[in-house]
């Protein structure tokens, strides 16, 4: 039953590490998603990917980069840890459909100290 | 740019009680709307989804959702709430390959 699954539940990084965060779905998704949830603020798009080695800048990019390599895998990068990056990262995918529900992992709680 | 509003933060509410949740969305394309659930320490759960059609859809769980095109709402409603809905719920929309949530309504229901 498993769909979409994120590779750690929590991860703690020291300021200036690079950080990966692995998500892999097992549905054939073309769409596929890294969101960051905090308090108040919901959740956020990092960034996104439509296909194979194709990435689109969600709504915060500025210090994340992702690879799709493959259709079943997105991971998403820390180039250079920072603590205000410390947060829960969500990933999601979808069909390209529009009558489609998304599916997510149960997320990552990254601390960066 | 497609944005989802959320205008209550945080709601509490006695059981038995009835519960809306408001959301208004901004995208004039193809509306693809859902409610979903998080509940404490679990991942997202879908309650509802809305594609076309009648705009009365129901969910899970004794949920349902109204969406109003005139008013480019999509509020969640149920008549009488319980302890176990104590969550956050977010209203998201789909459209151009991109998925745009709410800030997310915490709900708390006091036994």
């Amino acid at each position: 039953d498993v769909k979409v699954t994120q590779s750690s539940r929590y991860l703690v990084k020291r300021t200036g590490e690079k950080v990966f965060l692995e998500c892999v779905q097992d549905m054939d998704h073309e769409n596929m998603f890294w969101y960051r949830q905090d308090p108040g603020l919901g959740l956020r798009l990092i960034y996104f990917s439509y296909d194979v080695k194709m990435k689109e800048k969600g709504d915060i990019p500025e210090g994340y980069s992702v690879s799709r390599e493959k259709k079943e895998r997105f991971s998403l990068i820390l180039e250079s840890a920072s603590t205000n990056q410390t947060s829960m990262y969500l990933c999601a995918s979808t069909a390209p459909s529009m009558n489609t529900e998304a599916f997510f992992g149960q997320g990552t709680r990254l601390t960066v100290v | 740019a497609q944005s989802v509003s959320q205008h209550n933060h945080h709601v509490i509410l006695s059981e038995a009680a009835s519960l809306e949740l408001g959301c208004n969305y901004s995208y004039g394309g193809t509306v693809n709307l859902f409610w979903y659930v998080q509940y404490p320490g679990q991942h997202l759960q879908l309650l509802l989804k809305y594609f076309s059609g009648d705009p009365l859809v129901k969910g899970i769980k004794g949920f349902e959702a109204e969406f109003i095109k005139s008013k480019f709402s999509f509020n969640l409603r149920k008549p009488s709430v319980q302890w176990s809905d104590t969550a956050e719920y977010f209203c998201v929309h789909f459209g151009n390959e991109k998925l745009t949530f709410g800030t997310g309504t915490r709900l708390t229901i006091i036994p």
